[in-house]
């Protein structure tokens, strides 16, 4: 059973359209994440939310935004995609007060801009 | 200078074999380390959490952390072709933020 479930699993979408990754657990995890993962570049933090009320940037925030709609459901949207945005994109939790800033990784979003 | 460095590799070693994993860093106040086991076209899972310096020992892997060497190790005995993944170094202050290596893909041959 997935703890951390992301939709679509596959998107392939043209230059300029605005998309949507959702992500959703059922861990019972306050913190949740939001990565992109490139070849050779490991993962980089794009959002994070500590809880419905607290939303961060990351490292590359520009171009994306978030919506944290429930402790249980964190968005990640591409406002206006570009090509340099094709990436695997990761949704993560962690628990907070957990005392090992474990992240708990769900199978992510393979993302085509053409 | 990225704040963690791994080797991409990739690495490719045969059945039974040792593989040897490693990554450096360079922020002293990481004191949360773990390692990552990443399938093809999966996400991440944890596979070895280890706090300060230190060793720690799961079943066929091994984890150690040199803080005065800024140097982490991660050991895989017997290595069985399942395996075959990329393998990501992870690291943290205490705090939210979780600072990655590239990963490092392995082949284990059978």
């Amino acid at each position: 059973d997935a703890d951390v479930t992301q939709t679509p699993r596959n998107r392939i979408t043209k230059t300029g359209k605005r998309i949507m990754l959702e992500c959703s657990q059922t861990k019972g995890h306050d913190r949740m994440y939001w990565y992109r993962q490139d070849p050779g570049l490991g993962l980089q933090l794009i959002y994070y939310s500590f809880d419905v009320k607290d939303i961060n940037k990351g490292e590359i925030s520009d171009g994306y935004s978030v919506s944290r709609q429930a402790q249980a459901k964190f968005s990640l949207s591409l406002e206006s995609a570009i090509p340099n945005q094709t990436a695997l994109y990761f949704c993560a939790t962690s628990l907070l007060g957990g005392g090992t800033d474990t992240q708990y990784f769900g199978p992510g979003t393979r993302l085509t801009v053409l | 200078q990225k704040e963690v460095e791994q080797d991409p590799g990739p690495l490719s070693v045969p059945e039974g074999a040792i593989v040897s994993l490693n990554c450096t860093y360079s922020n002293s106040a990481f004191q949360y380390f773990m390692w990552y086991r990443q399938y093809s076209r999966k996400g991440p899972e944890l596979l070895m959490y280890t706090y300060s310096s230190g060793n720690k020992e799961d079943g066929r892997f091994t984890a150690q952390v040199d803080k005065s060497s800024k140097y982490i190790s991660l050991f895989i005995r017997d290595s069985q072709p399942s395996d075959s993944a990329t393998y990501l170094c992870a690291m943290s202050a205490g705090d939210y933020k979780l600072s990655f290596g590239a990963g490092t893909t392995v082949t284990v041959r059978a």
